[in-house]
């Protein structure tokens, strides 16, 4: 059965790097019937689609993040990154790493929240 | 203010029926079958209702079903159970080639 876990820092000091993993267990990220993305939730605030990324390494970006996020993917490791730069208090959410197919999230991991403050 | 339009809270008792609508325009909903569902529950890992509008993948109880209506969307949840009682949110795939979300809909059980 497919799990994905979050992890990473829980605070971020403001114009720093926040930098998650999402390890995946029970399935492959080469597998090239899913793509794999992260959203987030700021306390009390609906969903935003923060981007995603292919088994063959294409990304796509939610461009109201202009251009401060990075997804990446460690084959070997099974494990899919988000870096967000320059973080301001805007940036603090819930952040969930999920598995897609038909731009949908099949699979969700349970989130981590990461706090932005001095 | 997200880009799709849900009701803040609906509610219903133990074997009703709800319908949670999702509004959006003619750059999303109207324009693709990309509509999802997700329930949200404390503590629990977000879990996926309904995917290309209709579909409900293995798992997921044919009490909840999925519609769509030009630019507007719809969970319907039969016979209401008291573990339904959750957040719920829809998604669409947008013409921006981004995927956008509603502002969830808090459903009580009564």
């Amino acid at each position: 059965q497919l799990q994905l876990q979050e992890s990473g820092p829980g605070l971020v000091r403001p114009s720093e790097t926040l930098s998650l993993t999402c390890s995946i267990s029970g399935g492959s990220i080469s597998n090239s019937v899913y793509y794999w993305g992260w959203i987030r939730q700021p306390p009390g605030k609906g969903l935003e689609w923060i981007g995603d990324i292919y088994y063959s390494g294409n990304t796509n970006y939610n461009m109201s993040l202009k251009n401060r996020v990075i997804i990446s993917a460690d084959t070997p490791q099974n494990q899919v990154s988000l870096r967000v730069t320059s973080v301001t208090v805007a940036d603090t959410a819930v952040y969930f790493c999920a598995r897609f197919n038909s731009r949908a999230a099949f699979q969700w991991g349970p989130g981590t929240l990461v706090t932005v403050s001095s | 203010q997200s880009a799709l339009t849900q009701p803040a809270s609906v509610s219903g008792s133990p074997g009703q029926s709800i319908t949670i609508s999702c509004t959006g325009s003619s750059s999303d909903i109207a324009l693709y079958m990309f509509v999802s569902w997700y329930q949200f529950r404390p503590g629990k890992a977000p879990k996926m209702l309904i995917y290309d509008v209709t579909h409900r993948p293995s798992g997921i109880s044919n009490r909840f079903s999925g519609s769509k209506s030009d630019n507007t969307a719809s969970l319907t949840i039969s016979g209401l159970q008291t573990e339904d009682e959750a957040d719920y949110y829809c998604s669409s795939y947008s013409s921006s080639n981004t995927l956008v979300f509603g502002g969830g809909t808090k459903l009580t059980v009564l």
